[in-house]
């Protein structure tokens, strides 16, 4: 089955700074990646997703990139802000059959 | 997302106990899922079910066993035989991708925070 890494686990910035989150992936049939971003004790809620036949997308400030034969995909958070600090999950899936990174947990210093 | 309601979204539970947690959507989605989330170790599927009368075992089924009636509804029990329950528990839906290359996101719960008394 599909496993999916993601680095670094803690990630600490400062206000403005940009975040960079990395995921690999193992399944090659993977086709779907989103983003989720879960703040402390809500439900994980979707940022960004890309597909396999696009290389990067962007939304305001926040971008993912795929490398589809590395089998990684990146988010990319610019202008860091407090409100970003929270835990990101990256997650790979096929067919309906997600699986999730152990997550990242982002602190914006002011 | 409003469409997904977990309940309760505190749960004791006592040794030898079963206990079941709920979970309903009206977003008219095909797929539902359940997660185990433990601290440091993000989302651990747990059962899904593409379609009413069917389900499939995730990657930590054991001690847990589900039901799919109803599209709207996908209960998740946790049997005494889950010997380690303590967690937080989320469901999520999404549309079924009819074609390859068509999945769709999932949309999460509030959760259910489980422990033992």
């Amino acid at each position: 089955g599909e496993n999916v890494e993601q680095h670094p686990s803690t990630l600490s910035v400062q206000e403005g700074d940009s975040a960079v989150i990395k995921c690999t992936y193992s399944d090659s049939a993977s086709n779907y990646f989103p983003w989720y971003k879960q703040e402390l004790g809500k439900r994980p809620q979707l940022i960004i997703d890309i597909r396999s036949n696009v290389g990067e997308k962007k939304d305001q400030r926040i971008a993912v990139t795929l490398n589809k034969t590395a089998k990684h995909f990146s988010l990319h958070i610019t202008e860091t802000q407090p409100e970003d600090s929270a835990v990101y999950f990256c997650a790979a899936s096929q067919l309906n059959d997600m699986r999730f990174g152990a997550g990242t947990r982002l602190t914006v210093k002011p | 997302d409003g469409g997904i309601t977990q309940s309760p979204k505190y749960l004791f539970r006592k040794e030898g106990q079963n206990v079941t947690l709920s979970c309903e959507q009206n977003l008219n989605h095909d797929a539902m899922y359940w997660y185990r989330q433990d601290p440091g170790q993000g989302l651990r599927l747990i059962y899904y079910s593409q379609i009413v009368n069917d389900f499939q075992k995730g990657d930590i089924a054991e001690g847990y066993s589900v039901s799919r009636e109803k599209k709207e509804s996908f209960p998740l029990t946790v049997t005494s035989a889950q010997k380690n329950p303590t967690a937080f528990y989320l469901c999520a839906s999404s549309i079924r991708p009819r074609v390859v290359f068509a999945d769709q996101p999932q949309h999460f719960g509030d959760g259910t925070r489980l422990s033992i008394l």
